[in-house]
């Protein structure tokens, strides 16, 4: 099993550009979640899905941010526009509904300027 | 709500060493999962224990071992003979059996291994 695959590793972009995010589970696993860690804050819990759909959303900042699954193996984090507080590291992870063990991906890096 | 405090920024020991990061939580749940997560240089998450809030035995799993204190709401996490490669950011979490999904996770401590 390759494990969560989060693309890209890293990403570098200009205040008011659009990001994308991407995270493939864990084939199987039927719940998907998206957390965000930087210095200030530690790691948060910004969204998670069950079966494709979106359970909790309350760790969302803003408006800007938005999270669709819209398959099983595919889920995207979207922040249009990004602004340089959202440079953080973005994890994705997932789980079987079986078991209490997230496995998260590898992270993907965000630096806006 | 639930809260999860570490309360050592920062640790460092000799290799071979023991060496003991503390955490202690807040829930109004009866029961609950928590965990210790290493984050290394690499940055990916790695589960090293877990200790279900039912169970009263002290979960372990090769050098790493837990002390329970339910009652104390306490989760401290012993490392044995540690190597170099226990560098690492620690975090501890918990994540509750019923309702919502949502792991809470700890600020973290980030420990050392000297040679």
């Amino acid at each position: 099993d390759a494990g969560v695959i989060q693309s890209p590793r890293h990403e570098v972009t200009e205040m008011g550009q659009e990001v994308t995010l991407r995270c493939k589970p864990i084939s199987g696993h039927d719940y998907l979640f998206w957390y965000r860690q930087t210095m200030m804050r530690g790691l948060e819990l910004l969204i998670y899905f069950n079966n494709n759909v979106p359970i909790d959303d309350s760790g969302m900042p803003e408006d800007r941010f938005s999270a669709k699954m819209p398959n099983a193996s595919f889920s995207t984090l979207k922040i249009q526009p990004s602004e340089p507080r959202d440079s953080a590291v973005y994890f994705c992870a997932s789980k079987s509904g079986e078991t209490y063990e997230q496995y998260f991906g590898p992270g993907t890096r965000l630096t806006v300027t | 709500a639930q809260t999860v405090t570490q309360s050592q920024p920062e640790m460092s020991v000799q290799e071979a060493e023991t060496v003991t990061l503390s955490c202690t939580y807040d829930t109004s749940e009866n029961n609950y999962y928590l965990f210790w997560y290493k984050q290394p240089p690499s940055r990916q998450m790695i589960l090293v224990i877990r200790q279900e809030a039912y169970k009263q035995q002290n979960a372990t799993e090769n050098r790493f071992s837990v002390n329970f204190q339910k009652a104390a709401k306490s989760f401290s996490l012993k490392i044995s003979d540690s190597q170099l490669g226990d560098t690492a950011m620690y975090f501890c979490a918990l994540l509750p059996i019923q309702g919502a999904q949502k792991l809470v996770f700890g600020q973290g401590t980030r420990l050392t291994i000297n040679p």
